[in-house]
């Protein structure tokens, strides 16, 4: 079966031009993440989804910062008025209902460059 | 807080050779999960293992193998006969119970180099 699967892979942008980036979760995967991996770091958690409702947004750097998920599946990250310090990869991840919910399956990143 | 520390940045090893890869955990909850994920160049996080708090026993497959050990707070995780294609970044994960187990918290992770 598919995996979760992102777009667009790269993206560069001028500063202060907004961008969107696109997660396609795991079918049939009820929660969904987002985190931000600067170079040479870790994940950090930005948000969670569970269907639609945004549960915890505790870790968005930012009001330029704003994720939505309106019919529980695909979910868009969306940065305003890019800066330079929001480069970095980001990345999507979606855990099933049950069974197997702790774990969280990542797609492949959108790595962002803001110029 | 919750807080995960790998220690080791870089480890370079050649092909053949067992290496250990460190991961050390804060947490103030009893009920937690462990992770180890590994990151190739080309930069998906793939899910390696999860472990839950109350069970301790070691764990291997193939030729990988993982120590968890709750009075030192560690979750170390051994390669045997390593092999080029083991070359990445491995990255220590923690969820608690007290956010939902929604929230990962990763290391900052070891990058593992392979030569032939």
């Amino acid at each position: 079966g598919a995996g979760v699967s992102q777009s667009p892979r790269y993206k560069v942008a001028k500063r202060g031009q907004d961008v969107a980036l696109r997660c396609d979760p795991i079918s049939g995967h009820v929660s969904l993440f987002w985190y931000q991996q600067a170079l040479g770091q870790g994940p950090e958690f930005l948000t969670y989804f569970q269907n639609e409702a945004q549960l915890d947004k505790s870790g968005l750097p930012s009001d330029r910062f704003f994720a939505e998920r309106p019919e529980g599946s695909v979910s868009t990250l969306k940065i305003q008025r890019t800066q330079q310090e929001d480069s970095a990869v980001y990345l999507c991840a979606s855990s099933a209902r049950t069974g197997d919910q702790e774990t969280q399956y990542f797609g492949p990143g959108t790595r962002l460059l803001v110029l | 807080a919750q807080k995960v520390t790998q220690a080791q940045t870089e480890i370079s090893v050649v092909e053949k050779e067992d290496v250990t890869l460190d991961c050390v955990y804060e947490t103030r909850d009893t009920t937690y999960y462990l992770f180890w994920y590994k990151q190739p160049p080309s930069g998906e996080l793939v899910f390696l293992i999860r472990r839950n708090s109350f069970d301790e026993q070691n764990e291997i497959s193939g030729r990988y193998s993982w120590n968890f050990q709750k009075s030192t707070s560690s979750f170390n995780f051994t390669i045997t006969a390593s092999q080029v294609v083991d070359s990445a970044v491995y990255f220590c994960a923690l969820s608690e119970a007290n956010t939902g187990f929604q929230k990962l918290v990763f290391g900052t992770g070891t990058r593992l180099l392979v030569s032939p």
